[in-house]
C-alpha cells in the first residue's frame, strides 16, 4: 500500500530535550516536505527537499533542521524545542517532474507535538 | 497580499444544497492548480486537479479562471460527509503553496 508514515503519532516533551520525527514514504518520491499547521495560520512549510542531499528551506525554517540521506526517508530534527513548536506536523511527498513538482502530495498522517 | 487566498468560512449549507467557493492567487507564473480536502484533525487529501477546460469528478466541479486568477470548487447535491475543510493549492516551480482553508459545514 502506498503511504507516507510518520513517528510518533502524538508526543510530549520538555523545553530543550531533542527529538526526531521520522517520515518515510514508499512511493519512490523524488519530493518530500515537512508542514506545520497551527489554528489560523493553515499549512505552513518548514522544509522540503527535492531529492536525496537536496534540502532547501520552507516559510518556517527556525528551531527546525532535516536531512535527506536516503529517498525514502525525510526525518524533522528540534534540537532544542521551545513551547512555540507545540504544533500539529505532516510529512508529504510527491513525484517531481521538470522544473518543479506535480503538486499530488500524499501525507502522513500527523505527529502532535506538545513542548511543555 | 498573500499568494493564496481564501474566504475561511465557515459555509453552514443544508443537505442537497449546492455551494461553491473561490479561491485567489495572486502570481500569474503559477502553473498547477489543486482543490485538498481535510477532515478534523487528519491529513489532507487530494480532492481534484483543477484546469482551465473545468473538471467534473460526480458531484464536484472545480474550474480554473487564468485572466481573473482564481480557481473555484462547485458541490452539488452537498452531504452530510462533505463537512470539512477545503484547501486550494498552486504550483510555481519547486513552491507548493496552500491556502488557508475554507471550512464547509453541511447541516441536516
Amino acid at each position: 500500500e502506498a503511504q507516507v508514515t510518520q513517528n510518533p503519532r502524538y508526543l510530549i516533551t520538555v523545553t530543550g530535550k531533542k527529538l526526531t520525527v521520522t517520515c518515510s514514504q514508499n512511493m519512490n518520491h523524488e519530493y518530500m516536505s515537512w508542514y506545520r499547521q497551527d489554528p489560523g495560520l493553515g499549512l505552513r512549510q518548514i522544509y522540503y527537499s527535492m531529492n536525496v542531499e537536496v534540502t532547501d528551506k520552507g516559510d518556517v525554517p527556525e528551531g527546525y533542521k532535516v536531512s535527506r540521506k536516503e529517498k525514502r526517508n525525510f526525518p524533522l530534527i528540534l534540537e532544542s524545542p521551545s513551547p512555540n513548536q507545540t504544533s500539529l506536523y505532516f510529512c508529504a511527498s510527491s513525484l517531481s517532474r521538470p522544473g518543479g513538482v506535480t503538486g499530488e502530495l500524499f501525507f502522513g498522517e500527523g505527529s502532535r507535538l506538545t513542548v511543555l | 497580499r498573500k499568494e493564496v487566498e481564501q474566504d475561511p468560512g465557515p459555509f453552514n449549507v443544508p443537505e442537497g444544497a449546492t455551494v461553491a467557493f473561490n479561491c485567489t492567487y495572486s502570481n500569474s507564473a503559477s502553473q498547477s492548480f489543486f482543490w485538498y480536502r481535510q477532515d478534523c484533525r487528519k491529513e489532507p487529501k487530494l480532492l481534484m486537479s483543477v484546469y482551465s477546460s473545468g473538471n467534473e469528478d460526480g458531484r464536484f466541479t472545480a474550474q480554473l479562471n487564468r485572466a481573473s486568477q482564481y480557481i473555484s470548487l462547485l458541490i452539488r447535491d452537498s452531504k452530510l460527509s462533505d463537512s470539512a475543510t477545503y484547501l486550494c493549492v498552486v504550483i510555481r516551480d519547486d513552491k507548493i503553496i496552500f491556502g488557508k482553508g475554507t471550512r464547509l459545514h453541511i447541516l441536516p
